[in-house]
């Protein structure tokens, strides 16, 4: 596609469920971010992927977040037992470059809004 | 690990002033620098970025920041306001000697007064 897709849009989950969203980065870009964006805070960034290295996770808040990127594509954001504290919008971006190289600005989605009740 | 600061959280002007917004960040090393823009409702673009030659960058919307080597810094300005200039910015900086790690800062939201 043209741009970064995420979906779903929206999800309203139950406290304790596990929930996945999905990233489908521009063809081509090799980095993969993803980022949180709590009502009224700035950024979190979470996990980075780049080509073939092992990512980035030291943003992953704890250990029921994970993330993988399969075939260097598409990214699945996992959160296990949800909390009322995992409400945000979850972004994700690409960008072109090596992990040597910046070629690209990062391109964002539209985000997931995750709500959990 | 580099860091992204962002002084101004809310700031609010009247249309036609002037604005500037800090950035400064703390990595020394080959950085490229990054303004975004996020409009209510609407998802994260770019505003203007700088990767190497002329530090002073000239943006979409009448935006540019001056990247200033020596004080770590790249601050987003604009002559003159518009109430559609309503949003929030975020700095962003990346380095090549960093894994290509996007780090931004924690945002600033501009109210325009019409």
């Amino acid at each position: 596609g043209a741009g970064v897709s995420q979906s779903p849009s929206n999800k309203v989950t139950e406290k304790g469920k596990d929930v996945e969203l999905r990233c489908d980065p521009i063809s081509g870009h090799t980095a993969l971010y993803w980022y949180r964006q709590s009502l009224g805070q700035g950024l979190e960034f979470l996990i980075y992927f780049q080509g073939n290295s092992a990512p980035d996770k030291s943003g992953l808040p704890s250990d029921r977040f994970s993330a993988e990127r399969t075939g260097g594509s598409v990214s699945t954001l996992t959160i296990q037992r949800t909390q009322q504290e995992d409400s945000a919008v979850y972004l994700c971006a690409s960008s072109f470059g090596t992990s040597t190289l910046v070629l690209t600005e990062a391109f964002f989605g539209q985000g997931t809004r995750l709500t959990v009740v | 690990a580099q860091s992204v600061s962002q002084h101004n959280h809310h700031v609010i002007l009247s249309e036609a002033a002037s604005l500037e917004l800090g950035c400064n960040y703390s990595y020394g090393g080959t950085v490229n620098l990054f303004w975004y823009v996020q409009y209510p409702g609407q998802h994260l673009q770019l505003l203007l970025k700088y990767f190497s030659g002329d530090p002073l960058v000239k943006g979409i919307k009448g935006f540019e920041a001056e990247f200033i080597k020596s004080k770590f810094s790249f601050n987003l300005r604009k002559p003159s306001v518009q109430w559609s200039d309503t949003a929030e910015y975020f700095c962003a900086v990346n380095s090549n000697n960093a894994g290509n790690m996007l780090t931004f800062g924690g945002g600033t939201r501009l109210m325009v007064k019409p």
